[in-house]
């Protein structure tokens, strides 16, 4: 069982629709991620959020709008997505590192996996 | 920039046969380095880590280590199961602002047959 769940498991929307992903953890880690994953390809990073801030967001267009109201929890509000955003959307945590050593492995949910027609 | 470079797939094997899945990277500094494995449906598990050079990761009979001179982190198994079917990542970290940035190979993709 993963210790990061993720809701939906599945999703199918139409391209003017507003919906929403959710992840959430209990181990107490400050970090939170969220990733895309196409087919066949490793997963890109999107957004990074420590300490319930947001740290890294790698261009990611507007139409995705994360969202961490507490440190458990991290949203990923969607909107007007096109039919290329369709993929698996994966949500990590991991433990903050210190003093240069970032070795806390990440602990990825099951993903949602994302389907836009 | 950081990278990482894993050998092409899929790789197909028979149960029981010795694997080894290359990965080789290119980084400034000291990063750690990962083995994550993805099974059909789910998301990626960790499966081994090595925090220094020389450094050696194992766990459910894989092993990787760590050679700083040749910038290699090599995914070895003595003998693979039908449950080892999955794809295989190596990653790298950067940290940033307190978190991390994982660097991913393309991955490779592992089929045993029975």
């Amino acid at each position: 069982d993963t210790e990061v769940t993720q809701t939906p498991k599945h999703l199918v929307m139409g391209m003017t629709n507003k919906k929403s992903l959710k992840c959430e953890q209990h181990m107490g880690h400050r970090a939170m991620y969220w990733y895309k994953q196409k087919a066949k390809k490793p997963p890109e990073l999107m957004f990074v959020y420590s300490y319930e801030k947001l740290s890294i967001n790698e261009s990611v267009p507007s139409r995705f709008s994360p969202e961490c109201p507490n440190s458990s929890l991290l949203n990923l509000h969607l909107h007007a997505l096109q039919p290329e955003d369709s993929a698996l959307y994966l949500c990590a945590s991991s433990q903050t590192g210190t003093g240069g050593s970032y070795n806390s492995p990440l602990h990825f949910g099951n993903g949602t996996r994302l389907t836009v027609t | 920039g950081d990278s990482v470079t894993q050998m092409e797939g899929p790789v197909t094997l028979s149960e029981e046969a010795f694997l080894t899945i290359n990965c080789t990277y290119t980084a400034t500094g000291y990063p750690s380095l990962f083995w994550y494995v993805q099974y059909p449906g789910e998301g990626l598990q960790l499966l081994l880590k090595a925090t220094k050079a020389d450094d050696k990761g194992s766990n459910k009979g894989f092993e990787a280590t760590y050679r700083k001179e040749t910038t290699s982190f090599h995914l070895e198994k003595g003998s693979v199961q039908v449950s080892d079917s999955a794809v295989y990542f190596c990653a790298l970290s950067g940290g940033i602002q307190g978190a991390q940035k994982l660097v991913f190979g393309q991955g490779t993709r592992l089929t045993i047959n029975p």
